[in-house]
């Protein structure tokens, strides 16, 4: 049981180049979540899915998407990087009930140049 | 909408020192709260967990209780190590909904 996996570690990109971050979860859990992490500051959601071929916005869903077309793979597209969008990214995910853990992949650590 | 206010950080430690992190927080509703911790170079754990009033959560000798009167969720533990030395998050989760405080890095010196 592997848990929440995220490839790449890190990365870096070129403004205007685009890329997916892969995430995997082998736990059966429905909803799954991204997060981007900036310096000195909590979590904020980007998007997230509550089943294959369902999902949703966050707070902060600009310059990216994502598709579910499995229950095990959550993967983020960033299209035409910005420098803004320099962070650590993690994905999550959990179990469909309101109060639910949240389980956390390594996170993927982005730099666009 | 919901949200997380943590104590300002960083608070540096002497190994076995007392150690409290303040945490409140803002719902419309009854959410149940968390203490996620982050070491370097790592993603988020899950440190312990109350959902709801009066429930205390406790594990490797940290503890929090959730009290609603107050709208507190304050982590402490008795006596910190150097491994304890990492970023701790308070979060709340709402109907799937999960929102974080800012974080707060704790530094424990030998």
């Amino acid at each position: 049981n592997a848990g929440v996996t995220q490839t790449p570690k890190f990365r870096i990109l070129k403004i205007g180049q685009s890329m997916t971050l892969q995430c995997t979860q082998d736990m059966n859990h429905n909803y799954m979540y991204w997060y981007r992490q900036d310096p000195g500051m909590g979590l904020k959601l980007i998007y997230y899915s509550v089943g294959a071929g369902i999902t949703d916005k966050g707070e902060v869903p600009n310059g990216y998407n994502v598709s579910r077309s499995t229950t095990e793979d959550f993967p983020l597209r960033l299209e035409l990087a910005a420098p803004s969008q320099t962070s650590v990214y993690f994905c999550a995910s959990s179990f469909p009930t309101g109060g639910d853990t949240q389980y956390f992949g390594p996170g993927t650590r982005l730099t666009v140049l | 909408g919901d949200s997380v206010t943590q104590m300002e950080g960083p608070v540096t430690l002497s190994e076995e020192a007392f150690l409290t992190i303040n945490c409140t927080y803002t719902a419309t509703g009854y959410p149940s709260l968390f203490w996620y911790v982050q070491y370097p170079g790592e993603g988020l754990q899950l440190l312990l967990k109350a959902t709801k009033a009066d429930d205390k959560g406790s594990n490797k000798g940290f503890e929090a209780t959730y009290r609603k009167e107050t709208t507190s969720f304050h982590l402490e533990k008795g006596s910190v190590q150097v491994s304890d030395s990492a970023v701790y998050f308070c979060a709340l989760i709402f109907y799937g909904k999960l929102t974080f405080g800012q974080g707060t890095i704790l530094t424990v010196h030998p």
